[in-house]
């Protein structure tokens, strides 16, 4: 099994500043494509996930340019240049390239 | 847009067998695979399995002898069954639309409103 590991696990911050969250795989999550097969979802409060970016950095439809992924192979990030109190919830790396899994979670909270 | 509607029995007791249903409303249901996930009180979420419209399935290894995920591609629709139920099965069931054709990935881009799931004798 791929393990993903997230840091932090909490995350305050205070609106209009920027957060970035960092997740780390057991193993390269690069596809022989060329593409890495991580994805950043957001659960927001009471709510189903939502697809935030998919292949480590292409934003998924309707989010915000705010919202970026980086990274490759084992190391990706999900950075967010100046949160917005909309921005609330846990956010989760998953990794699709042998079955499924999903970091931990980040709980983002406004400071 | 596309919406996914699941429902199934939301109580249930030690040893039973848990059965939910997706429906896909307003898309293609053969190009797409179709997953389930579910979420422990206060918990992060959890892989169960995955379908094609073909039926050819992936499962979460440590859920494999107990999970069976089918599909009903003429009415857009595929289930999960989960058998013999502890209280650590209790969570949010999701269904969710995996953009995953041939060996390109674009995510899970829709998901279902979520089931609450509960084993209790």
């Amino acid at each position: 099994d791929i393990v993903m590991t997230q840091s932090p696990l909490s995350l305050p911050v205070i609106p209009g500043e920027p957060a970035s969250i960092s997740c780390r795989s057991s193993q390269s999550l690069l596809h022989s494509n060329g593409y890495n097969y991580l994805d950043w979802y957001l659960q927001k409060p009471g709510k189903s996930p939502q697809l935030l970016v998919y292949l480590g950095s292409s934003r998924a439809s309707g989010v915000p340019d705010r919202f970026s992924g980086s990274g490759s192979g084992t190391d990706f990030t999900l950075k967010i240049s100046g949160v917005e109190a909309e921005d609330i919830g846990v956010y989760y790396c998953m990794q699709g390239l042998q079955g499924i899994t999903f970091g931990q979670g980040t709980r983002l909270e406004i400071k | 847009q596309v919406q996914l509607q699941q429902w199934g029995a939301g109580l249930l007791k030690p040893w039973e067998t848990l059965s939910l249903t997706c429906a896909v409303y307003g898309g293609s249901f053969s190009d797409y695979h179709w997953s389930w996930i579910r979420q422990p009180p206060g918990k992060g979420l959890e892989w169960i399995g995955e379908i094609n419209h073909r039926g050819s399935t992936k499962y979460y290894p440590s859920l494999r002898s107990r999970v069976t995920i089918s599909v009903d591609t003429p009415k857009n629709q595929f289930s999960l069954r989960l058998t013999s139920l502890t209280a650590a099965d209790t969570a949010v069931y999701y269904c969710a639309r995996v953009d995953r054709v041939g060996g390109d990935y674009y995510g899970m881009d829709v998901w279902g409103q979520g089931t609450t799931v509960t084993v209790s004798s």
